[in-house]
This record gives structure tokens, C-alpha cells and sequence, in this order.
């Protein structure tokens, strides 16, 4: 069965600290790895990642993929208390790419 | 460009009575996917279209659920009769296939409450 497994579940941060939230997975035919950032409505997109060892980079953000260990991370440097928010990881499963699956999030709190 | 639009934002109703959401996708988009996402299961794919033809509907929960897809440009999810238990945030997203491996894009949600 295709799974997604996040961590830390939740996290608790200072502003200016630097975080890594983790993403690890399990499907069959692996076509890509989707980041998205939830705040208080709908997840947004933040990345998307095919190749591994190829970083992608937007500003504080950046993450990469690791497709024979199978994991990818996100790493978020000199956090701001916007950058609260649940960070979701997800994966196309088996039968369709557009079957993704999601994890469960991280749950991140950036404190002043 | 207009996102994905769902309606309505929020919506109180009593257990026993039809509750229908409604999705208009990005156009050019033809995919579409209808999500719950609650505390305890966090984010649950009910039901997906491609080119407005339901392709997995494993995810709905029971009968008493069902989507429609009529044209490229508006889906509905209806339950009835509705229950507390189906209390949720309900998101619908849409992609585009034809470009590849492209991300989905979700609306703003529909915030339900079931008394």
C-alpha cells in the first residue's frame, strides 16, 4: 500500500532558527514528491520535485529529493512567524498520477 | 487568472438534511478532485475526474455521498442525508494533465458543520 510518512509531526521554533522538516515514502512507480504550505485555508504549492539530488530553492525554502533512500526534506532557513504553518508532503500513488497521497503534515509554530 | 472557487465558504446545517458543495475549476484544467480534511485523518482524496469522467471514487466515505461532474467547469458534492461525523473541511482542487507532472490547485475550502 502506497504511504507517506512526515516528521516531526509538530515543531516549535524561535525566529531565525532553521528548521528541517522531513518526508519519506513508499509507492510503486515513483514519478514525483509535492510540497505544499497550509495556513489557515487551502494548501498552496510550494515545490516539486522529479530527480534526485537536485535542490530546488524559493527564497528561505528549499528542498530535495533523495530517490533511493526514498525521502525528500525541506528545509526552511532564518524562520519568520509567517512561515507557521502545517507543511504537507505528498506523493502520486500507484494507479494514477493524480491520486496523490498525502502525509500528514508538520505542524510548524515559529515564535518571536 | 481566477483560482479554483468553491462555495459555499461555510455552511451550518442540521443532521438528516442535503448538503451540497460546489467547485468551479481553473479553466484549462482537466482534473479535478474532491478532498476532506479533518484533525483525526488530516487530508482524505474522496473522488477524482479526468475530462469530467469519474476515474476512482474509493475514497467516498458511504452512500450517503456522491459527486457529479456535468461540464469542465462545475462539479458538486452532495450528501445526504448528512450526519456530525461528516463535519469537515471540504476542499476541491484542480490540474491539468496534458502539461505533465503538474501540481494541483485547491480552493479555499468549504467549511462544514453538521449539528
Amino acid at each position: 500500500e502506497d504511504k507517506v510518512v512526515q516528521s516531526p509531526l509538530s515543531l516549535v521554533v524561535h525566529e531565525g532558527d532553521t528548521v528541517t522538516l522531513n518526508c519519506s515514502y513508499e509507492v510503486t512507480n515513483f514519478r514525483s514528491l509535492l510540497w505544499y504550505k497550509q495556513e489557515k485555508k487551502a494548501p498552496t504549492f510550494l515545490f516539486m520535485l522529479t530527480s534526485s539530488g537536485i535542490e530546488k530553492k524559493s527564497g528561505r525554502l528549499s528542498s530535495i529529493l533523495d530517490k533511493k533512500e526514498l525521502f525528500s526534506i525541506l528545509n526552511i532557513t532564518a524562520t519568520q512567524t509567517g512561515d507557521s504553518a502545517v507543511y504537507l508532503c505528498a506523493v502520486p500513488g500507484e494507479t494514477s498520477y493524480d491520486k496523490v497521497i498525502f502525509g500528514p503534515g508538520t505542524s510548524l509554530s515559529v515564535i518571536p | 487568472d481566477a483560482g479554483v472557487i468553491q462555495s459555499p465558504r461555510h455552511e451550518v446545517t442540521e443532521m438528516g438534511q442535503e448538503v451540497t458543495l460546489r467547485c468551479k475549476p481553473i479553466s484549462g484544467h482537466n482534473s479535478l478532485f474532491w478532498y476532506r480534511q479533518t484533525m483525526m485523518r488530516g487530508l482524505e482524496l474522496l473522488i477524482y475526474f479526468n475530462n469530467n469522467v469519474p476515474i476512482d471514487d474509493s475514497g467516498m466515505p458511504e452512500d450517503r455521498f456522491s459527486a457529479k461532474m456535468p461540464n469542465a467547469s462545475f462539479s458538486t458534492l452532495k450528501i445526504q442525508p448528512s450526519e456530525p461525523r461528516d463535519s469537515a473541511v471540504y476542499f476541491c482542487a484542480s490540474s491539468s494533465l496534458d502539461r505533465g507532472n503538474q501540481p494541483q490547485h485547491f480552493g479555499d475550502g468549504t467549511r462544514l458543520s453538521i449539528l
